[in-house]
């Protein structure tokens, strides 16, 4: 099925530890952007691309990287891991409508615990 | 910078009610709206959008008017069922060029038997 894949959708780290979190479309999106969820803040935007090779910073990027090789996959690295970052991370990707305006394709998120 | 502001929750109905979420925002340009909805447990779904003033999205019962004049896009359904409890976000893109969402930060609503 089309749409936007995240994997893993549970984890738990250890403060100080390191993963990838992933993130894949197969829609052909050009842009993709990484969202966090905590209680009471609603969705901040912590990264995004508007192609592959091109990433730039959201509103809460510190403690993450991103890369962008492909047009598909759009991972976001977590340094050293923080119990700060505990929190529901959801991928977005995004494209421009014919008709005007843009639409959004999110994936099923991941919930991450820091302990 | 953009921002949304909804009403606080949580949001507590009997069955039936009639169900209104305040949303207003701020933002440069000529914003497009969005209500989106999670289930518990779930992720993001789209419920409805509006991308210029006057227009009125609407999906599954529910209703909201993109109002310019207020900056106000304010969510409602005339009556409610238990399989409508969620958290509701509202949320902007600031149109040409954006391809990202603000969000507010959630409404939660709880429809009672």
């Amino acid at each position: 099925n089309a749409g936007v894949t995240q994997t893993p959708k549970f984890q738990v780290l250890k403060t100080g530890q390191s993963m990838t979190l992933q993130c894949a479309q197969d829609m052909n999106h050009e842009y993709m952007s990484w969202y966090r969820q905590d209680p009471g803040m609603g969705l901040r935007l912590i990264h995004y691309s508007v192609g592959a090779g091109i990433t730039d910073q959201g509103e809460v990027p510190n403690g993450y990287n991103v890369s962008r090789s492909t047009t598909e996959d759009f991972p976001l690295r977590l340094l050293s891991a923080a119990p700060s970052q505990t929190s529901v991370y959801f991928c977005a990707s995004s494209f421009l409508r014919t008709g005007g305006g843009y639409g959004y394709t999110f994936g099923s998120g991941t919930r991450l615990t820091v302990v | 910078g953009d921002s949304v502001t909804q009403m606080e929750g949580p949001v507590t109905l009997s069955e039936e009610a009639f169900l209104t979420i305040n949303c207003t925002y701020t933002a440069t340009g000529y914003p497009s709206l969005f209500w989106y909805v999670q289930y518990p447990g779930e992720g993001l779904q789209l419920l409805l959008k509006a991308t210029k003033a006057d227009d009125k999205g609407s999906n599954k019962g529910f209703e909201a008017t993109y109002r310019k004049e207020t900056t106000s896009f304010h969510l409602e359904k005339g009556s409610v069922q238990v399989s409508d409890s969620a958290v509701y976000f509202c949320a902007l893109d600031s149109g040409a060029g954006s391809y990202q969402l603000t969000f507010g930060k959630g409404t939660k609503l709880s429809v009672i038997p």
